[in-house]
């Protein structure tokens, strides 16, 4: 089965730096999809960014990048000049391309300090 | 566009009762999902379906069952609740496993307390 591992419970970040979560999953599969998404205290899960494994380009949407290692079989988030609004809490998740389940991490708790 | 919505939003029941969540999605998607989320925890999937008429079990299927008779509708019943089972649970559908619409959609959550 796979497992996905996030190793930060908790992470700070001074308003407009940057911030760095990071992500490991397991699995023998070779053709899967990894996911982030933000949970804000109003519970709703919200995708912030996806990746192809096949993909050796690292995905970016605005603010939000990933470092994904495939061999070492990680995948970090990076959000840079960090925002208020991105206290959350984040989840990384994996999907195999050929079965319907996703399995998510622990997530880690983001705080944003003004 | 209402995407993925789930009734009721709160419920309290007593040890032993029983209730249905309903969960809909107006996306005509194939995949649904239930998840449930406990305190400092990720989410932890409940039962599965990968189209009208099927069901599988996730990673915590006891004490739960659905049905998904129709293609846009996904319930999860718990037929006698347990204290355990208190925990905000989440429904999320997808249209593809591949590609563009991969990602998974969310509902607002159902927060169920039992006591």
């Amino acid at each position: 089965a796979q497992t996905v591992t996030q190793s930060q419970p908790e992470m700070s970040v001074q308003e407009a730096e940057t911030v760095t979560l990071s992500c490991t999953y397991d699995t023998s599969e070779s053709d899967y999809y990894l996911f982030w998404y933000k949970q804000p205290p109003s519970r709703q899960m919200i995708l912030v960014i996806r990746q192809e494994a096949y993909k050796q380009q690292n995905a970016t949407e605005n603010r939000f990048s990933v470092n994904f290692q495939k061999a070492a079989k990680s995948f970090s988030l990076k959000i840079s000049d960090s925002q208020l609004g991105d206290a959350a809490m984040y989840f990384c998740a994996y999907r195999s391309a050929h079965a319907g389940k996703s399995t998510f991490g622990d997530g880690t708790t983001l705080t944003v300090k003004p | 566009n209402a995407g993925v919505t789930q009734t009721p939003k709160f419920r309290v029941l007593k040890t032993g009762q029983s209730m249905t969540l309903l969960c809909a999605q107006d996306m005509n998607h194939e995949y649904m999902y239930w998840y449930r989320q406990d305190p400092g925890m990720g989410l932890r999937l409940i039962h599965y379906s990968v189209g009208e008429g099927t069901t599988a079990k996730g990673e915590v299927p006891d004490g739960y069952n659905v049905s998904r008779l129709k293609k846009q509708n996904f319930l999860l019943g718990l037929e006698s609740a347990a204290p355990s089972q208190t925990s905000v649970y989440f429904c999320a559908s997808t249209r593809d496993l591949r590609g563009y619409n991969s990602p998974l959609h969310f509902g607002n959550g159902t927060r169920l307390t039992v006591t």
